[in-house]
C-alpha cells in the first residue's frame, strides 16, 4: 500500500536555527514528490516538485532533498513567518490521473 | 492570474442533509481534484475530473460524488451527511496534462454536521 509518513509531528525552533523535515514513503513507483505549506485557515500553498532520487530544489530559506525512501525539508536560518504546517505528498505511478497521497504533515513553530 | 475559487467557505448542515460544494479553477487548468481534510486522517483524496470525466476516485462511499463542466469548474456533492462529514473540503486544479504537475489548492470549505 502506499504510504506517505512524515516527522516529526511538531517542531519548535527559535528563530535562526536550522533544522530538517523528513517525509518517508512506500509506493510502488514515483511520479513526483511534492512539498505545500499550510497556514491556518488557509489551503496548502505549492512549494517544490521534486522527481528522482538526487534532485534537489530550493527557494529563500527552504531546501528540499529527495532519495529513492524519503525526502528532507531542509530550513536554513528560519523566522517567525516560517511557521505553518508542511505537507509531503507523492503522486505514484499505478494511479491515474493526478491523486496525491498525504502524510499528515509536521507543524512548525517558529519564535523569534 | 486568479487562484482555485471554493465557495462557499462556511456551511452548517444537520444529519441526514445533503451539500454542494463548488469550485472554480485557475483559467486554463482542465484537472480538478478534491480532497477531505480532518485532524484525524489528514487530507484525503475524493476524487478527479478532467475535461468533465472522473479519472480516479479515492476510498470514500458512493453519498460523495462530483462532477465538472464544460468551463471546468466542479462541483462535489455530499448526500444523507454523516456527524463524520465534517471536514475541510479541499479543491486543487492543475493543468492535468501530463505526470506530476502541481496541483494548485484553493481556501476550502469548511462543512460543519450538527
Amino acid at each position: 500500500e502506499d504510504q506517505v509518513t512524515q516527522s516529526p509531528e511538531a517542531l519548535r525552533l527559535q528563530e535562526g536555527e536550522s533544522s530538517s523535515l523528513n517525509c518517508s514513503y512506500t509506493v510502488s513507483g514515483l511520479r513526483g514528490l511534492f512539498w505545500y505549506r499550510q497556514d491556518p485557515g488557509k489551503g496548502p500553498e505549492f512549494l517544490f516538485t521534486l522527481y528522482s532520487a538526487g534532485e534537489e530544489k530550493e527557494k529563500e530559506r527552504l531546501k528540499a532533498t529527495l532519495t529513492k525512501k524519503e525526502s528532507f525539508l531542509h530550513i536554513t536560518a528560519p523566522k517567525p513567518e516560517d511557521s505553518a504546517t508542511y505537507l509531503c505528498a507523492v503522486q505514484a505511478t499505478q494511479q491515474a490521473g493526478t491523486a496525491l497521497i498525504f502524510g499528515k504533515g509536521t507543524t512548525l513553530s517558529v519564535s523569534s | 492570474k486568479a487562484g482555485v475559487t471554493q465557495t462557499p467557505r462556511y456551511l452548517i448542515k444537520t444529519r441526514g442533509q445533503q451539500v454542494t460544494l463548488s469550485c472554480s479553477p485557475i483559467s486554463g487548468h482542465r484537472s480538478v481534484s478534491w480532497y477531505q481534510q480532518t485532524p484525524g486522517q489528514g487530507l484525503q483524496f475524493l476524487f478527479e475530473y478532467f475535461s468533465e470525466t472522473q479519472r480516479n476516485k479515492g476510498n470514500f462511499p458512493g453519498r460523495f460524488s462530483g462532477r465538472q463542466f464544460s468551463n471546468s469548474r466542479s462541483e462535489m456533492n455530499v448526500s444523507t451527511l454523516e456527524l463524520g462529514d465534517s471536514a475541510l473540503y479541499l479543491c486543487a486544479s492543475s493543468l492535468g496534462g501530463g505526470p506530476a504537475q502541481p496541483q494548485h489548492f484553493g481556501d476550502g470549505t469548511r462543512l460543519s454536521i450538527l
